[in-house]
Parts: C-alpha cells; structure tokens; sequence
C-alpha cells in the first residue's frame, strides 16, 4: 500500500488566499484525522471523520477552517483566508475502526507558509 | 489536568538506554502509543501497549504502563544515532469517540 498520501509537500501563500489541503486515506481504513503540528502548541487535532461522517470538529481554529470528506478516499482541509499564524505543518492520518488496535498511519505532511 | 505531558528534551551517548516518561489522563483509555518523528516526515507508529498490560517488549523496545499513576515510558536499548528524533506518545480517549492526543513530544538526541 502507498501509505497516507498528501498534497501538496509544500505550500506558500500569501495572506487572504485560500489554500487547500489535499489526503488520500489508506485503502480499506474508515477513519482520517487532520493534525496540525507547531512549535508552540505541538500536535493538534483539528478534526476527523468515521465513515465519511465529521464526529469531532471542536479543533477546528475558527470559521476560517473548514474540511470535507466527500468519498471513502478523499479529503480536504481548507483554510480561507488564509493567515500568517496558520502556518504549520498539516498532517493526515488514517486508521480503521474494525482492527482492535486501531493504529494511525500520517502521511508525510503538508509544510504550510502564510506570508 | 487535560494535557498528556512529556519532557522536552533528553540526550545519551550512544549504547546507552534511553528513557522517556510520559503521563496521560484518562484513566479509561484502552491504548496508549508511541510514535516516532524523523526530520521532515510524519509521525511513524513504533509501539503500542493495550491498558490491561503493565510491559511490553518489542526488540530493543520496552513499554511500561503504570495504570494508576498513568504514567507511561519507553525505554531503547542500546541507543543509537539512527534513534535521534522526536518521540510522542498518545492516548486513546475512548469516552471521546476514540480520537487520539498526543503529547508534546520529547526530542532524542543520541551523541555518538
């Protein structure tokens, strides 16, 4: 398997843009996770979706953020506008809720920079 | 409090065991993790430890629960440079809908 892919790697961006933060799940997992990762306040969950389905949003900054899940193998995280203080690393997680352990796979991340 | 704590920092030579603590706070979490952290990657899966287990042994890796303080450690054996990163440890907040939180995370440095 290819693991949890993300996109872009990199992303740089001026202030009020939209940006938009791309996560293809392992094949086969139910659940994904948007995390994000700073200095100052370490790794953070913002939200994430059972089955396609938002369970748990209260990390999410503000109405500036937002996230879909519209199939099985896809998300997006999208931030608009943009702000100098959401850059961070965004990372995208998956696991599944039918093995006992439930163990969550990242993907490599997606460094953000709000200029 | 709400937050599970790690130290920061914690450095060893190599071949040496390293030890890194951590407390959580949910007495009801069914597992507890660790993660590892190289540079520019994601957080990769290193051990895990299910809550009615007080040891777990996986290679150079050791896990200690201690369910009533909730106190959690990973210990490396035989440390070495490849081990230098930043290790997290994480919870499972089963009355949370299972969500995962993560500590702040304690960077390894191994001085060769």
């Amino acid at each position: 398997d290819a693991g949890v892919i993300q996109s872009p790697r990199h992303e740089v961006t001026e202030m009020g843009q939209e940006v938009t933060l791309r996560c293809k799940p392992i094949s086969g997992h139910n659940s994904l996770f948007w995390y994000r990762q700073t200095m100052m306040r370490g790794l953070e969950l913002l939200i994430y979706f059972n089955n396609n389905v938002p369970i748990d949003d209260s990390g999410m900054p503000e109405d500036r953020f937002s996230a879909k899940m519209p199939n099985a193998s896809f998300s997006t995280l999208k931030i608009q506008p943009s702000e100098p203080r959401d850059s961070a690393v965004y990372f995208c997680a998956s696991t599944s809720t039918a093995t006992f352990d439930e163990k969550l796979f990242f993907g490599s991340g997606t460094q953000l920079s709000v200029l | 409090g709400e937050d599970v704590e790690q130290s920061l920092f914690l450095s060893v030579r190599e071949g040496d065991s390293s030890v890194i603590n951590c407390t959580y706070t949910d007495s009801s979490s069914t597992y507890l993790y660790w993660y590892k952290q190289e540079p520019g990657a994601g957080l990769q899966l290193l051990t895990y430890i299910f809550s009615n287990m007080d040891m777990k042994q996986d290679q150079r890796l050791t896990v200690l629960l201690n369910k009533k303080d909730k106190h959690l450690s990973l210990r490396i054996a035989d440390t070495q440079t490849g081990d230098s990163a930043i290790y997290f440890c994480a919870e499972r907040r089963d009355n949370q809908g299972g969500k995962l939180i993560f500590g702040q995370g304690t960077e390894l440095s191994v001085k060769p």
